[in-house]
């Protein structure tokens, strides 16, 4: 099945600098990369997603980047501000009605 | 846009009660749901996938016997923590993708927070 690695497990950044988190995947068959934001104790929230047939989608000052021959995706947060600071995941998801498969998370600090 | 559902949001209870935790889709059918499991400072862990009007799917390492699920219509699915103990404390999310699913993303529940005393 598929495997998604995810790193850093933990990035403190000061507020305004960039952050990149970085994930790889295993299952070649994988065509949805979503990458969601969570707070304590709340749902994770879909903050950008990226299909296999897009190499780079940018919303605002998110970004996510996909190469599939290589099996990484990643996100960029820009000008980054303390309320960025969460937990963030990458998953990965087959076609079908299948689960998403997670990574195990970064925790981003933003420090003022 | 397409709402999940999750209630209750938070129980505190015995060891040993049977909790059930319920998943509703508002706005679309879903014969498909996902139950997931986090854990303090974890990932979410798929536990089984649930379908409408058949058996559903566990993960490895979950017990069947005692995450019960059914989802006998296409807009319930329910999990059923059976004889809980403090090892089943968890942040239990439910999540579904609407039958167009294709081009739409998965849609979350906003969790239910499971405390056994």
């Amino acid at each position: 099945g598929e495997n998604v690695e995810q790193h850093p497990s933990t990035l403190s950044v000061q507020e305004g600098d960039s952050a990149v988190i970085k994930c790889t995947y295993s299952d070649s068959a994988s065509n949805y990369f979503p990458w969601y934001k969570q707070e304590l104790g709340k749902r994770p929230q879909l903050i950008i997603d990226i299909r296999s047939n897009v190499g780079e989608k940018k919303d605002q000052r998110i970004a996510v980047t996909l190469n599939k021959t290589a099996k990484h995706f990643s996100l960029h947060i820009t000008e980054t501000q303390p309320e960025d600071s969460a937990v963030y995941f990458c998953a990965a998801i087959r076609p079908g009605n299948t689960p998403l498969v997670f990574g195990k998370g970064t925790r981003l600090s933003v420090i003022a | 846009g397409a709402v999940v559902s999750q209630h209750p949001s938070w129980v505190i209870c015995k060891s040993g009660t049977s909790v059930k935790i319920e998943c509703r889709s508002l706005d679309f059918q879903a014969t498909t749901m996902f139950w997931y499991r986090q854990f303090p400072k974890q990932s979410l862990m798929l536990m089984a996938t649930s379908n409408e009007g058949s058996k559903a799917t566990y993960e490895q390492g979950v017990e069947k016997d005692k995450f019960l699920i059914n989802h006998a219509s296409l807009t319930l699915s329910t999990l059923t923590v059976t004889s809980a103990h403090p090892e089943d404390s968890s942040f239990y999310i439910c999540s579904a993708r609407p039958p167009d699913g294709m081009n739409q993303p998965q849609h979350f529940g906003d969790g239910t927070r499971l405390s056994i005393l």
